[in-house]
């Protein structure tokens, strides 16, 4: 299994609060993603990074920000969690290389905004 | 955003039995990748085709890139209880750049009883 250690594995969070997911890897990998699974619409894009302090917004980006100030942490913050950010978030890696979309998976955080 | 139409969206299978989904967009595609998600579980990669035309195998899995480059289809051929999941077609779209994948909405696999 790819060394991706996503943290915490759950939690709930009460509407307008912050939020922070963290997104740890071993693998020495240039490209980090957040993503979002909700049902009926698969994984999405919601920001990416590829290398230290160099991110760029994905499809669905409105809500949350992301830092990355280590080659193996990727931080996913949600600034004031709304209803509407109740979702699995998976973060994700890849190398640079032929294989650079070949995504690796890490287990996924289950975040509840109540 | 891109998208891409995955079909069907849920199937039943038995065991033995020979199972096919498949991908497709209105527009042209550098990279088809195919997940499986166990329950509780990241998607994990189970093949990943780079030329139009192309056909790989991963065991009892066959994918294909589409000769169009805008679909790509996966078969499981006598298909045993652990294949039930959820299966994601992922692709990055030609015009694209930074590596972004788009992901289907899935195809659920369930066992018939």
């Amino acid at each position: 299994d790819a060394g991706i250690t996503q943290s915490p594995r759950h939690k709930v969070t009460e509407t307008g609060t912050p939020v922070t997911l963290r997104c740890h890897q071993t693998e020495n990998h240039r490209y980090m993603y957040w993503y979002r699974q909700d049902p009926g619409h698969g994984l999405r894009l919601i920001h990416y990074s590829y290398g230290v302090k160099d991110t760029d917004k994905g499809e669905v980006s409105d809500g949350y920000s992301v830092s990355r100030s280590k080659t193996e942490d990727f931080l996913l913050t949600l600034e004031s969690a709304t209803s509407s950010q109740t979702s699995v978030y998976f973060c994700a890696i890849s190398e640079a290389g032929r294989g650079d979309t070949e995504a690796f998976f890490g287990q996924g955080t289950r975040l509840t905004v109540v | 955003g891109q998208q891409l139409n995955q079909s069907p969206q849920s199937m039943f299978i038995q065991e033995g039995e020979d199972v096919s989904m498949n991908c497709t967009s209105s527009s042209i595609f550098n990279t088809w990748l195919w997940y499986k998600q166990d329950p509780g579980e990241g998607p994990v990669l189970l093949i990943a085709l780079y030329k139009a035309g192309e056909l790989t195998s991963n065991g009892r899995l066959t994918a294909q890139f589409g000769i169009t480059r805008k679909d790509s289809f996966l078969n499981i051929s006598a298909s045993i209880p652990s294949d039930v999941g959820i299966y994601f077609c992922a692709g990055q779209p030609k015009m694209e750049y930074g590596n972004k994948l788009v992901f289907g909405a899935g195809t659920i696999l369930r066992v018939k009883s």
